[in-house]
């Protein structure tokens, strides 16, 4: 298996702009995260599917964020309309099941967004 | 509020020379303690998962163990290549399975 695969690895866009992220997740996860990671913050948790379904969004900071996961294989993560302080790196990360001695989340590489 | 807290927040050691780096966490029940490693430019990638205090997990020069309040991660005689960013973070029994992680302790080992 490839692993859970982002795309764009990077992003540059002007404010105001929308932009959306990707995210494959491994093959048979039940579980696909969002997260957001910058130095002042930390790795911060956005939103959370249980397949395919939201179960937490109460990390998104805003209503110019959206997620969706409309199938088992793919979600995306869009901001609209983007601003600069949105310029951070999000990592997409997948799970079999939460609990459980082999519980452990594997993340993507990442999109590194920056918005000017 | 469920809260992780790593520290130090930047260590640089010797090679060889053995340390310990230390998450502590506030939650109302823990469902797992979680440790992970982050190069530059990549995502975290899995090291250890801790379940109950007293519990010790261990990988090549590294071990991890667990109490009430905080949990360590042993560092044995390191060498260059376990230069990264470490990664503590905790499933809540309150918090609807949020696995909410620290800032990190980034470790440099010099040769």
């Amino acid at each position: 298996d490839a692993g859970v695969i982002q795309s764009p690895r990077h992003e540059v866009t002007e404010m105001g702009q929308e932009v959306t992220l990707r995210c494959k997740p491994i093959s048979g996860h039940d579980y696909l995260f969002w997260y957001r990671q910058t130095m002042m913050r930390g790795l911060e948790l956005l939103i959370y599917f249980n397949n395919n379904v939201p179960i937490d969004d109460s990390g998104m900071p805003e209503d110019r964020f959206s997620a969706k996961m409309p199938n088992a294989s793919f979600s995306t993560l869009k901001i609209q309309p983007s601003e600069p302080r949105d310029s951070a790196v999000y990592f997409c990360a997948s799970s079999w099941f939460l609990g459980g001695t082999n519980e452990k989340l594997f993340f993507g590489s990442g999109t590194q967004l920056s918005v000017l | 509020e469920d809260q992780v807290t790593q520290s130090p927040e930047a260590l640089r050691l010797q090679e060889g020379e053995s340390s310990s780096l230390n998450c502590s966490y506030t939650v109302s029940g823990l469902r797992g303690l979680f440790w992970y490693r982050q190069d530059p430019g990549k995502g975290p990638e899995f090291l250890f998962t801790l379940y109950s205090a007293g519990e010790e997990k261990e990988k090549e020069r590294l071990k991890a163990t667990l109490t009430k309040k905080e949990s360590f991660l042993h560092i044995t005689a390191p060498k260059p290549e376990d230069s990264a960013t470490y990664l503590c973070a905790v499933r809540s029994v309150n918090r609807d399975d949020k696995i909410i992680f620290g800032k990190g302790t980034r470790l440099h080992i010099l040769p």
